[in-house]
């Protein structure tokens, strides 16, 4: 049974950086079939993708956010990382991670973390 | 603004049959598949339809989703009380680089 987890701290300070890891299990994070994403929900809105990250470490960014953030992975960990810069409190929000299948049969993200809340505040 | 655009909201009484639409462009739902998911509040999405149509396994047949050009819908039949709960589109949009789009979100009400 594949599982992620979100981890990391739920209250960062302006303009400090938001770094947060998801833990795979049940899955390598090197699979083929997938890309590993982040996605976010701010108070009372909907979903926003942030990006993802393929099992060749390329990465494909939400372009409204593309200058601030950084996904990577770690193979050896099975986790995959998000650094968001420079945060506002435009960036509080519900923080998932995401498989997301990319082969047939299946095309979308199947699996979710239970999500995580930043703060953004001073 | 988002990419893909969805009804704030739709409503309907239990057994009813109610539809979500998800209109898109030629570079995202015209070329690449639509999923969709299912939110209650304060839990994580839930993928609801993968494929443009294809349930995945647990989701109740009630659930249909199609595609037709560049607009995807999502079917409801049957409406019961549990399906009160908000409800996303997303697709890849492949117009300059690869992004991942979600519509803003139906949000649907039992009446």
């Amino acid at each position: 049974q594949e599982q992620l987890q979100e981890s990391g701290p739920g209250l960062v300070k302006p303009p400090e950086t938001l770094s947060l890891i998801c833990l795979v299990s049940g899955d390598s994070i090197s699979s083929s079939s997938y890309f590993w994403g982040w996605v976010r929900q701010p108070p009372g809105k909907g979903l926003e993708w942030i990006g993802s990250i393929s099992d060749t470490g390329t990465t494909y960014y939400n372009p409204s956010l593309k200058s601030r953030v950084t996904i990577s992975e770690d193979t050896s960990k099975n986790h995959f990382s998000l650094n968001l810069t420079s945060v506002t409190a435009a960036d509080t929000a519900v923080y998932y991670c995401a498989r997301h299948s990319v082969v047939a049969p299946l095309y979308g993200m199947d699996v979710w973390g239970q999500g995580t809340t930043v703060t953004v505040s001073s | 603004q988002s990419v893909l655009t969805q009804p704030p909201s739709a409503s309907g009484t239990p057994g009813q049959r109610v539809t979500i639409s998800c209109s898109g462009s030629s570079s995202n739902i015209g070329s690449n598949t639509v999923s969709w998911y299912q939110q209650f509040p304060g839990t994580a999405p839930k993928l609801l339809i993968h494929s443009n149509n294809q349930r995945p396994s647990g989701v109740p047949d009630r659930f249909a989703g199609s595609k037709s050009g560049t607009s995807a819908s999502l079917a409801i039949s049957g409406l019961q009380s549990e399906d009160e709960a908000d409800y996303y589109c997303a697709a890849w949009d492949d117009s300059l680089n690869l992004v991942f789009v979600f519509g803003a979100g139906t949000k649907v009400t039992v009446l």
